[in-house]
């Protein structure tokens, strides 16, 4: 089953604020991944981490690779319209194992 | 590159019917692998290849065959459809198992009368 916690289930947010979200398990994770999916579109990789500690952006994006190994989190620096979608964490306990899914954030910005 | 292609994009059936999904992937990866996404749910591995000529189980491979035809494609097929089965089917690739990044395809939605 699903060992990934990923919170909030969902965000309305204004345009222009920062967003945090994260994810944690009882499990020791070596890869964590954010992906972003738009409606209607397969997921698309943000960030990748490989490292304990390891802290990545990608423009408004940073993520961070939670030092236990048990937690991941993603912000995004001010938010635009654009940013609307679902954001899913996913791990991987051994390399060369599969990846585990988070639940996903629902994240809607008002302009 | 078009990367990872699904097709068909969305499909209709009745119970009992049978489908075959499929995609392809231009990327040269060795590796590639079958989700489905349900609402609430995150993605759930069906099935896998990590390589051309091997394919295992995932986490939800009941109802489910899957044959890896080349390097390029892997099909995903529904013998006998059950309404549980609606949902959107994922296809990704990666360049091989070890590398866990892994690369999507659009979807394809899928709908059980």
């Amino acid at each position: 089953g699903q060992q990934l916690n990923q919170s909030p289930q969902s965000m309305f947010i204004q345009e222009g604020e920062d967003v945090s979200m994260n994810c944690t398990s009882s499990s020791i994770f070596n890869t964590w991944l954010w992906y972003k999916q738009d409606p209607g579109e397969g997921p698309v990789l943000l960030i990748a981490l490989y490292k304990a500690g390891e802290l990545t952006s990608n423009g408004r994006l940073t993520a961070q690779f939670g030092i236990t190994r048990k937690d991941s989190f993603l912000n995004i620096s001010a938010s635009i319209p654009s940013d609307v979608g679902i954001y899913f964490c996913a791990g991987s306990m051994e390399y060369g194992n599969k990846l585990v899914f988070g639940a996903g954030t629902i994240l809607r910005v008002k302009s | 590159n078009a990367g990872v292609t699904q097709t068909p994009k969305f499909q209709v059936l009745k119970t009992g019917q049978s489908m075959t999904l499929q995609c392809a992937q231009d990327m040269n990866h060795n590796s590639m692998y079958w989700y489905r996404q349900d609402p609430g749910m995150g993605l759930r591995l069906i099935y896998y290849s990590a390589s051309e000529g091997t394919t295992d189980k995932g986490e939800v491979p009941n109802g489910y065959n899957v044959s890896r035809l080349n390097k390029r494609e892997f099909s995903l097929r529904l013998e006998s459809a059950a309404p549980s089965q609606t949902s959107v089917y994922f296809c990704a690739s990666s360049f091989t198992e070890v590398e866990d990044t892994q690369y999507f395809g659009p979807g394809t939605r899928l709908t059980v009368l």
